[in-house]
């Protein structure tokens, strides 16, 4: 099993700033095949990236991934009020396919 | 636009069975696989198994045999089996939808909170 691990567990910065956040698997992702997802309090999380940089459908431009093999990132260029939520990383190179235990993004 | 949402007990006791259903709207659930995806409180998301629409399923195997699925497309749900459940199988779980290029997921259900306490 691939075992995904998130830095930082929180990250506080406030509205403009730049977010990166960071993902690091255990074993090589197969064809980059990482997503990531953003989950506010109460809801399911929400798919944002999916083969390492490819944004899915409606995610705003700021929002951009990158990486291979081993290290991933998700950058967010400017903070909006709405993108403060927890990130979550995801492999889906091999079965089982395995989560990150997140980054907390907060309000400075 | 794809619609899910999952229906079950929110409370079972200690060594039964975990039962949910996940209900499809907005588009068939032929032709797509299907997965179940749990959270426990203030933790993060763990991968239960998935099924298509034909029937066969796959699960992870840190829940060894405990995870049975099926699929009725004639209803357009399907449905999570989780046996011999223990308070570390509290949690919300999920359904959600493989996109169609691979295994990540694009529809998600909002999720439902079971408890497993007597």
């Amino acid at each position: 099993e691939i075992v995904l691990t998130q830095s930082p567990g929180t990250l506080s910065l406030s509205p403009g700033e730049r977010a990166t956040l960071s993902c690091r698997a255990s074993q090589s992702v197969s064809s980059s095949y990482l997503a990531w997802y953003q989950q506010k309090p109460g809801q399911a999380p929400r798919l944002l990236i999916y083969g390492a940089s490819s944004r899915a459908t409606g995610i705003p431009d700021r929002f951009s991934g990158s990486g291979s093999g081993t290290d991933f990132t998700l950058t967010i260029s400017r903070l909006e009020p709405e993108d403060f939520a927890v990130y979550y990383c995801q492999q889906y190179g091999s079965s089982p396919y395995t989560f990150g235990q997140g980054t907390k993004l907060e309000t400075k | 636009q794809v619609q899910l949402q999952e229906s079950g007990p929110g409370l079972v006791k200690p060594s039964e069975t975990l039962s949910l259903t996940c209900t499809v709207s907005g588009g068939s659930i032929s032709s797509y696989y299907w997965s179940w995806i749990r959270q426990p409180a203030g933790k993060g998301l763990e991968w239960i198994g998935r099924i298509y629409s034909s029937g066969s399923t796959n699960h992870n195997p840190s829940l060894k045999s405990r995870v049975t699925m099926s699929v009725d497309t004639s209803k357009n749900q399907f449905s999570l089996n989780l046996s011999s459940v223990t308070a570390a199988d509290t949690a919300v779980y999920y359904c959600a939808r493989r996109s169609s290029s691979g295994w990540y997921f694009d529809y998600w259900g909002q999720g439902t909170l079971v408890t497993v306490s007597s």
